[in-house]
């Protein structure tokens, strides 16, 4: 079966530091991946996904991740955070059985002002 | 963007009681619902696939008859909890399915229960 592991439970940042969240899947054929967002007291919002094609891929809020399939990685990325990116990150693979998502077990991310 | 509504946003009951969870897509036409529930401090994990006129498919351990899922039209998904126990409480997140490509969710803003 499928899975996906968030290595880093919680990370602490400055604001201005660089953000790299990591994230692994365990299947090996064709994959779909999503980085999702969940701020405090709000839904699950989508940051980006990658289906094919260029495997660095850009989301919204200056958000990117790399698709590296020899890592079986799909890690986050943000090269300057700020205190509103304080926020729970999931990354997920879609099942390639019923469509729906598999998620990671999330990175809560504070950064401090 | 596409807009997922859920009703009650919160709801506290007495153990025994049922609960029904509503779950509509409010500007697109959802052929497929999911329901997951999120424990704290751990990720969502799938309870069920819902297609619209049929019966949902359930995930291993996940009872059928104490999570009753119906999807009657092409916009709403309810989920009733029968017979709530403590143990039930928790947060229940709804997504839908926009269209057969692309395989995008867009997620609900979820349903805290608290059963007591």
């Amino acid at each position: 079966a499928q899975s996906v592991s968030q290595h880093n439970h919680h990370v602490i940042l400055s604001e201005a530091a660089s953000l790299e969240l990591g994230c692994n899947y365990s299947y090996g054929g064709t994959v779909n991946l999503f980085w999702y967002v969940q701020y405090p007291g709000q839904h699950l919002q989508l940051l980006l996904k990658y289906f094919s094609g260029d495997p660095l891929v850009k989301g919204i809020k200056g958000f990117e991740a790399e698709f590296i399939k020899s890592k079986f990685s799909f890690n986050l990325r943000k090269p300057s955070v700020q205190w509103s990116d304080t926020a729970e990150y999931f990354c997920a693979v879609l099942s390639g059985s019923q469509g729906n998502l598999i998620f990671g077990k999330g990175t809560k991310l504070s950064v401090k002002p | 963007g596409a807009v997922v509504s859920q009703h009650p946003s919160r709801v506290i009951c007495k153990s025994g009681t049922s609960v029904k969870i509503e779950c509509r897509s409010l500007d697109f036409q959802a052929t497929t619902m999911f329901w997951y529930r999120q424990f704290p401090k751990k990720s969502l994990m799938l309870m069920a696939t819902s297609n619209e006129g049929s019966k949902a498919t359930y995930e291993q351990g996940v009872e059928k008859d104490k999570f009753l899922i119906n999807h009657a039209s092409l916009t709403l998904s309810t989920l009733t909890v029968t017979s709530a126990h403590p143990e039930d409480s928790s947060f229940y997140i709804c997504s839908a399915r926009d269209g057969w490509v692309q395989e995008t969710q867009y997620f609900g803003p979820g349903t805290r229960l608290l059963v007591l």
